[in-house]
């Protein structure tokens, strides 16, 4: 089974509608990170997590929001979708504490807004 | 902020070896990830270099010169596999080990 999980992997909506992203680990790393990833851009950093009390923005986090319900979990919600958030986005896990600096991601959400 | 630099495409020959250069201009440098990234999938780790100097696993090899803010990953006796984008990351000191990718690097193996 995969360390970190994503659902749905593919979503298509509508403007204006609320969705919501999943991520899932079994790593058992404290931190968790949401990025989206956009052609030419690279990925880029929307939302971090620390622990289940400390969440922090990212680089871009305007028009999203995050919920760390359990050091497992970790969501994503665009409250009111716009088509400029149509992109690929990830969910990654870390914990430098315990030297591990690397961070693994999930296998991806394919978002299109229409 | 930082920029990261690295070229847009590559393309080699199967059995080859490329060179993927990584420049970036930051403040409190703490070190450089390389991932790779297959078309639509998840970016995968494949070295962190802290040190100045070549660290090599296997057909990648990845540099770091701190002082010119500069790196390279280094793939040799490339396959078709070794298709994908591959991606330049920068940790900062003292940001929470948060990670500033460059723009990737899409290198295209030809047999």
């Amino acid at each position: 089974d995969a360390d970190v999980t994503q659902t749905p992997r593919n979503r298509i909506t509508k403007t204006g509608k609320r969705i919501m992203l999943e991520c899932s680990q079994t790593k058992g790393h404290d931190r968790m990170y949401w990025y989206r990833q956009d052609p030419g851009l690279g990925l880029r950093l929307i939302y971090y997590s620390f622990d289940v009390k400390d969440i922090n923005k990212g680089e871009i986090s305007d028009g999203y929001s995050v919920s760390r319900q359990a050091q497992a979990k970790f969501s994503l919600s665009l409250e009111s979708a716009i088509p400029n958030q149509t992109a690929l986005y990830f969910c990654a896990t870390s914990d430098p504490d315990r030297g591990l600096y690397e961070q693994y991601f999930g296998p991806g959400t394919r978002l299109t807004v229409t | 902020g930082q920029n990261i630099d690295q070229p847009t495409e590559m393309t080699a020959t199967e059995g080859a070896i490329v060179q993927i250069n990584c420049t970036y201009q930051t403040s409190g440098f703490n070190g450089l990830f390389w991932y790779q990234q297959h078309a639509g999938e998840a970016p995968t780790f494949l070295s962190y270099n802290v040190l100045d100097g070549l660290e090599e696993k296997g057909r990648f090899s990845s540099f770091l010169s701190r002082s010119k803010g500069y790196s390279y990953l280094l793939l040799k006796e490339l396959q078709m596999k070794d298709s994908a984008s591959y991606l330049c990351a920068v940790e900062r000191q003292g940001d929470d080990y948060k990670l500033s990718f460059g723009a990737g690097t899409t290198v295209t193996v030809r047999a």
